[in-house]
């Protein structure tokens, strides 16, 4: 059972644009939510992360926003360029195992120019 | 942020063979590591919790006789792949929380293997 649905599963948007990845959980429980960019060949780092007590954390050109009543949370990407080309993660954990991730599916992401 | 160091990066072996994977943390101490497992554009699956010092907790479907893990010190865990066979062929990712919270999941930089 897909515990954390990711869409879409690719993605191009312009130089300059907003790049949305949108995901969805099932587990009431899960109480952290981070998201996760990889570059082919190597191993995922963490973007940033939210708490279901608030509904928005920006970081930078990154942004989460978080809606707990459709349990749904989503990535923006403001100002998107080619070195955000990536695939982006999302994840999902539940308190006491918060080091269990349960990952999305995952979104390339490619930024043209 | 903390590193977390994984070696090899790529390993071709043959069918039949074994293969250790080392995952350290750098700086700083890890009672849990955590291995993946991930396909061409896929997500990654977890594998196996290593902890120090005792017992590797597994997923269900994954082989422990296959998947050796070792977890000798607090900053280093072992993954072996034991008489690998093809379908063992994948991208192995280690990951460790960070000390000082246990949800900053910090992840190396990968193992592609390759079973010939």
């Amino acid at each position: 059972q897909q515990q954390v649905k990711q869409s879409p599963q690719s993605l191009i948007v312009q130089k300059g644009g907003i790049s949305i990845i949108n995901c969805a959980y099932e587990n009431t429980a899960f109480d952290y939510f981070p998201w996760y960019q990889q570059f082919p060949g190597k191993g995922p780092a963490l973007l940033i992360a939210i708490r279901p007590d608030v509904s928005e954390k920006k970081e930078g050109r990154f942004t989460i926003s978080f809606n707990k009543s459709a349990k749904q949370f989503s990535l923006h990407i403001m100002d998107s360029q080619p070195g955000d080309s990536a695939t982006y993660f999302c994840a999902a954990s539940i308190a006491g195992t918060a080091s269990k991730l349960t990952f999305g599916t995952g979104t390339r992401l490619q930024v043209t120019l | 942020g903390a590193v977390v160091s994984q070696h090899p990066s790529w390993v071709i072996c043959k069918s039949g063979t074994s293969v250790k994977i080392e995952c350290r943390s750098l700086d700083f101490q890890a009672t849990t590591m955590f291995w993946y497992r991930q396909f061409p554009k896929q997500s990654l699956m977890l594998m196996a919790t290593s902890n120090e010092g005792s017992k590797a907790t597994y997923e269900q479907g994954v082989e422990k006789d296959k998947f050796l893990i070792n977890h000798a010190s607090l900053t280093l865990s072992t993954l072996t792949v034991t008489s690998a066979h093809p379908e063992d062929s994948s991208f192995y990712i280690c990951s460790a929380p960070a000390f000082t919270t246990n949800e900053k999941l910090f992840f190396g930089s990968g193992t592609q293997l390759s079973v010939l």
